[in-house]
């Protein structure tokens, strides 16, 4: 198993720019997390899926953020436009179910705004 | 307010000593708590989890407590190695809420020859 596998690993962009972050999940996991890292805040859940259906966005920041889950296994993360505040490592996590059993942890995508 | 809160924040030993690392939390009505090791540039990696009726579990050289009464938990690292080197987060799962993952800021641990 691949684990759960995250792309770019670093992206630097433009503020204003249009930024895509993609995740692939563990084979017959059915639930994803989208979370961000900082040095000052740890890791922030962002929003959460259960069988492709987003069950909790609140920890989305603003507008700007949006999150898709075109189907079982992939999602992507959409920052537009981005600004310089944004940067930090993005991770997503997949699990079976609430994540009773554990999750897996992508390794990050580092995205720099400048 | 559900917090988790770790301390230290940072830490360095010398190879083959031992360290404890602390996790107090108010995370209410709480199901699980895990340790999560996270190497430089790579996602966290599940050391250890533990229910409500669970008061020590081990991983091999990592040896997690949890005491419910007091809400606090601690993991201890025998025998460190430089692999040891990364950060150590402990996160507490509520039992009710979409969102009842709580996340400790992490432990920065730094192992010297």
């Amino acid at each position: 198993d691949a684990g759960v596998i995250q792309s770019p690993r670093h992206e630097v962009t433009e503020m204003g720019q249009e930024v895509t972050l993609r995740c692939k999940l563990i084979s017959g996991h059915n639930s994803l997390f989208w979370y961000r890292q900082t040095m000052m805040r740890g890791l922030e859940l962002l929003i959460y899926f259960n069988n492709n259906v987003p069950i909790d966005d609140s920890g989305m920041p603003e507008d700007r953020f949006s999150a898709k889950m075109p189907n079982a296994s992939f999602s992507t993360l959409k920052i537009q436009p981005s600004e310089p505040r944004d940067s930090a490592v993005y991770f997503c996590a997949s699990s079976l179910e609430d994540g009773a059993y554990g999750y897996t942890f992508g390794s990050g995508t580092r995205l720099t705004v400048v | 307010k559900n917090q988790v809160e770790q301390s230290p924040q940072s830490l360095i030993i010398l190879e083959g000593k031992n360290c404890t690392l602390q996790c107090n939390y108010t995370v209410s009505p709480f199901s699980n708590l895990r340790w999560y090791k996270q190497d430089t540039g790579r996602g966290p990696v599940s050391l250890t989890i533990m229910t409500f009726s669970e008061n020590t579990k081990s991983n091999g050289r990592y040896t997690a407590t949890l005491d419910a009464d007091t809400k606090q938990s601690s993991l201890h690292i025998t025998a460190s190695q430089l692999s040891d080197s990364a950060s150590y987060i402990c996160v507490v799962s509520a039992l009710t809420g979409a969102n009842n993952l709580f996340f400790g800021t992490g432990t920065r641990l730094t192992v010297i020859p």
